[in-house]
């Protein structure tokens, strides 16, 4: 079966320091991969996608950025933190065919940056 | 830009009761419509789904109507449970674009005892 692991669960960054967030996947292969954040009272904003290795497409502009080295590996990073980054990000995976059969989170992570 | 709108933040019904969660969209290239429901600190799961072919789909307690002409989607849950309790998000995808899915803001559902 496949499985989805983030970490890590909470992270407390200062402002201005960096930033590292790893998912994988297991029990499948070629997934597309997702990075959400849902802010404080808000719904899920789309971060970054990636349909394969290297691949990455970002949805908004934003001092984050997104790599995929391996197939089933998704790093979120940042430089230097924003106190608007905190919030609660979640990656996701689905089967890479048309259409779309929704998507399976992992548990998330909650950065509160200070 | 928010394609996909629940209106309603927060709902709270009494057990045994019927839940019914709205959701509208925009995107008339949607065509594939979904619920998730999320526990504090955990990730959304999966609820259920409807594809825009129909207009009707159930699963247990959980019913989906879709209405193409108003896109609009409801979620109703019959009857209530208190582990019901979670927020419950609305989503929309496009065939031509699976891997752009959409969320609603996410509505909030208590069920009292």
């Amino acid at each position: 079966s496949q499985t989805i692991h983030q970490w890590p669960a909470t992270l407390v960054q200062p402002v201005g320091s960096p930033l590292s967030l790893e998912c994988t996947v297991e029990g499948t292969s070629n997934p597309n991969l997702y990075w959400y954040r849902q802010a404080a009272g808000r719904g899920l904003q789309l971060l970054f996608y990636s349909i394969g290795i290297d691949q990455i497409s970002s949805e908004v502009p934003q001092n984050l950025s997104a790599s995929r080295p391996q197939d089933r590996q998704f790093i979120l990073s940042s430089k230097k933190l924003l106190l608007s980054d905190s919030g609660f990000y979640l990656c996701a995976w689905s089967v890479r065919r048309s259409p779309n059969y929704g998507y399976t989170f992992g548990s998330g992570t909650r950065l509160t940056v200070v | 830009d928010q394609q996909v709108k629940q209106n309603s933040p927060s709902l709270s019904v009494q057990e045994g009761r019927i839940s019914i969660l709205n959701c509208d969209y925009t995107n008339s290239m949607f065509d594939y419509f979904l619920w998730y429901k999320k526990y504090p600190a955990e990730g959304p799961t999966f609820l259920i789904s409807i594809s825009s072919i129909k207009d009707k789909n159930e699963d247990g307690r959980f019913t989906v109507f879709l209405n193409k002409s108003a896109k609009h989607l409801s979620l109703h849950i019959v009857p209530s449970q208190p582990g019901d309790s979670a927020v419950y998000f609305c989503a929309a995808s496009a065939r031509y674009n699976n891997n752009d899915m959409r969320f609603g803001a996410g509505t909030r559902l208590t069920v009292k005892p």
